[in-house]
């Protein structure tokens, strides 16, 4: 079966300091791999998305990058943090083809102190 | 481009009441809708989806949905709600060829015993 393994599961970071989650998923091949942001509990704000190994699209400018080294590896890091970095951050991972939703970690609460 | 609304910030039921939690929807072409259930500093996780065929839809937990076409809509529903229903709820929306999904704001669910 399939699995997504997302860490860590919380995070306290100074502002300025640099970031570096990561999210793997295990029991597939060629998963499309998303990198979502909830500010406040509430609305999730699509950051970045894969299709594929080094094929990264971005949804918001900000100071914030991802990278897909390998197929089943999504990293989103950051050089320094900001204030509003801070938020609970949501790897997600879906099956190529029609039909099929999303399986979500179970977050990583960051913190930018 | 798709897109959620889910008119309410929040809902209040009193324990054994049925429930309805609204979602309306636009995108062109034919929709894939999920909704997806979240607990505090949790992941999302998944309730229920339609895809093609009948237009009530079963899922976890004893939720249902309704696909209404005409309306635009997909409302989440169950007969009895629980005090352990309490949660925040997603609804979600993705053209069949689109690689990614849109999520409403979330509705924030509360059962009073």
């Amino acid at each position: 079966s399939q699995t997504i393994h997302q860490w860590p599961a919380t995070l306290v970071q100074p502002v300025g300091s640099p970031l570096s989650l990561e999210c793997t998923v295990e029991g597939t091949s060629n998963p499309n791999l998303y990198w979502y942001r909830q500010a406040a509990g509430r609305g999730l704000q699509l950051l970045f998305y894969s299709v594929g190994i080094g094929q990264i699209s971005s949804e918001v400018p900000q100071n914030l990058s991802a990278s897909r080294p390998q197929d089943r590896q999504f990293i989103l890091s950051s050089k320094k943090l900001l204030l509003s970095d801070s938020g609970f951050y949501l790897c997600a991972w879906r099956e190529t083809g029609a039909g099929y939703g999303y399986t979500f970690g179970s977050g990583t609460r960051l913190t930018v102190v | 481009a798709q897109s959620v609304a889910q008119p309410e910030d929040q809902v209040n039921v009193a324990e054994g009441n049925p429930l309805t939690v609204k979602c309306t929807y636009s995108v062109s072409g034919n929709p894939y809708l999920f909704w997806y259930v979240q607990y505090p500093n949790r992941g999302l996780q998944f309730l229920l989806k339609y895809i093609t065929g009948d237009n009530l839809v079963k899922g976890s937990y004893g939720f249902e949905a309704e696909f209404n076409k005409s309306q635009t809509s997909f409302h989440l529903k169950k007969p009895s709600a629980l005090v352990s229903d309490s949660a925040l709820y997603f609804c979600a929306v993705r053209a069949y060829n689109n690689n990614d999904m849109r999520f409403g704001a979330g509705t924030r669910l509360t059962v009073k015993p």
